[in-house]
């Protein structure tokens, strides 16, 4: 997998915007962004991944750059609950299914 | 869909005892992870099963770690005997491919 680097902390104001960087300066062709995040004193929860195109689903938005080498999760509208660590991990479905975890962002939402 | 199930939650034992954690991966999933987890770390994976079989455990430490897989669902983790950096907590996951899910993990405290 290729090295990601992420903040070690970020702050966010509750309602607004979370803007979740990631830099993945090495990511081959073929490795997808992941994102999970772990909420305090539970196991890590996926949140959405991505190959080359932006996308969405119901939890967050990720938003991956034309040249791949950096990406950002974004959660439109933060809540209290949305306190945790996220991880991002570069990582390629063809050299298996094991997930390296990095140090994360611990994000904490304010209110 | 029930999530991976992972018991005990936690536990509490003296050095040199042993404890066994027990998994119940995600209906229909091959592929069955371990991780351990110390404090303020990301989790690191300590073996992989696919189906009964090991694809992955180099990073166990097998001089006290033991881990099966009877019959391709359950899992168990050993640790004997314990020793206090063991404290941690242990995450079952399991998948298909990617994405894993992860279990909500059983926190360890040696004392």
């Amino acid at each position: 997998d290729a090295k990601t680097t992420q903040p070690t902390s970020m702050d966010c104001a509750e309602g607004r915007a979370a803007n979740l960087p990631c830099n993945h300066s090495t990511i081959s062709g073929n490795e997808y962004v992941y994102w999970y995040r772990q909420i305090h004193s539970q196991g890590p929860q996926y949140i959405i991944h991505g190959l080359k195109n932006n996308e969405t689903n119901e939890m967050a938005s990720l938003i991956i750059t034309e040249d791949r080498k950096s990406s950002t999760l974004i959660l439109p509208h933060a809540t209290l609950r949305d306190t945790a660590v996220y991880y991002c991990i570069a990582h390629a479905e063809t050299s298996g299914s094991r997930l390296t975890f990095g140090e994360g962002t611990q994000l904490t939402v304010n209110p | 869909e029930a999530g991976v199930a992972q018991s005990p939650r936690y536990k509490i034992i003296e050095k040199r005892q042993s404890v066994a954690f027990w998994c119940n991966p995600i209906s229909g999933h091959a592929t069955l992870y371990w991780y351990q987890q110390i404090l303020g770390q990301g989790p690191k994976l300590l073996i992989q099963f696919q189906n009964n079989g090991v694809v992955d455990d180099s990073q166990l430490p097998k001089d006290r770690f033991s881990a099966e897989r009877l019959k391709g669902v359950d899992s168990t983790l050993k640790i004997q005997p314990a020793k206090l950096e063991d404290s941690a907590v242990y995450l079952c996951a399991s998948s298909l491919v990617v994405p894993i899910y992860f279990g909500e993990g059983s926190w360890l405290t040696v004392v």
